[in-house]
């Protein structure tokens, strides 16, 4: 089936460590998207791709870092210059056309929590 | 980006149909409106677009006002499992790259 897949459902980290969120797309999909959301809140940019071995920098980057050497990933890093990293993540991928007529489709999700 | 507000939470009856507005007074002539919803602890899942006319699938319609300054997302017989965050959005192009910004949503909660 395709789809979009994340890893791992659930993370831990401890102060001080970097942890990468794996996500994995089959839908050949030119664009990716990383979201944080936070209990009670909508979905923040954090960074997007829009093509391989190219990506920007979102409305809350600052802590994060990712790379997309592949078409099918876009592994995000989270850095232990996140303070607050506690929060569940989204990845999502949609094709880049030149129209806005394309559906975005999620994953499941990560829940990273500090130990 | 043009922006979108929605009203933080509304409710309805079961079987009768739920009305979910949504204000994007900025919108651009190019620019879609999405609707998503969330369901607790899961991704997003996609619902309905729309550029000017009104739009139907099995899940909802959109109506989108003539001036495309609002619209609204109208699920015909809610359920108890169309408890969900729901999300306006609008999609920005610029040139070759396109960001897609979420608010906060409208929790809709279905009541027996």
């Amino acid at each position: 089936d395709g789809g979009i897949t994340q890893s791992p459902k659930y993370l831990f980290r401890k102060e001080g460590q970097n942890v990468t969120l794996s996500c994995e797309q089959n839908l050949n999909h030119d664009a990716m998207y990383w979201y944080r959301q936070d209990p009670g809140q909508g979905l923040r940019l954090i960074y997007y791709s829009q093509i391989v071995n190219d990506f920007q920098k979102g409305d809350i980057a600052e802590g994060y870092s990712v790379s997309r050497e592949k078409k099918e990933s876009f592994p995000l890093t989270v850095t232990s210059a996140q303070k607050n990293p506690t929060a569940f993540y989204l990845c999502a991928s949609t094709s880049a056309g030149k129209t806005t007529n394309e559906k975005l489709f999620f994953g499941s999700g990560t829940q990273l929590s500090v130990l | 980006d043009a922006k979108t507000t929605q009203p933080t939470s509304m409710d309805c009856a079961e079987g009768r149909a739920a009305n979910l507005p949504c204000n994007h007074s900025t919108i651009s002539g190019n620019e879609y409106v999405y609707w998503y919803r969330q369901i607790h602890s899961q991704g997003p899942q996609y619902i309905i677009h729309g550029l000017k006319n009104n739009e139907t699938n099995e899940m909802a319609s959109l109506i989108i006002t003539e001036d495309r300054k609002s619209s609204t997302l109208i699920l015909p017989h809610a359920t108890l499992r169309d408890t969900a965050v729901y999300y306006c959005i609008v999609r920005a192009l610029t040139g070759a790259n396109s960001k897609l910004t979420f608010g906060k949503g409208i929790t809709l909660s279905v009541r027996p």
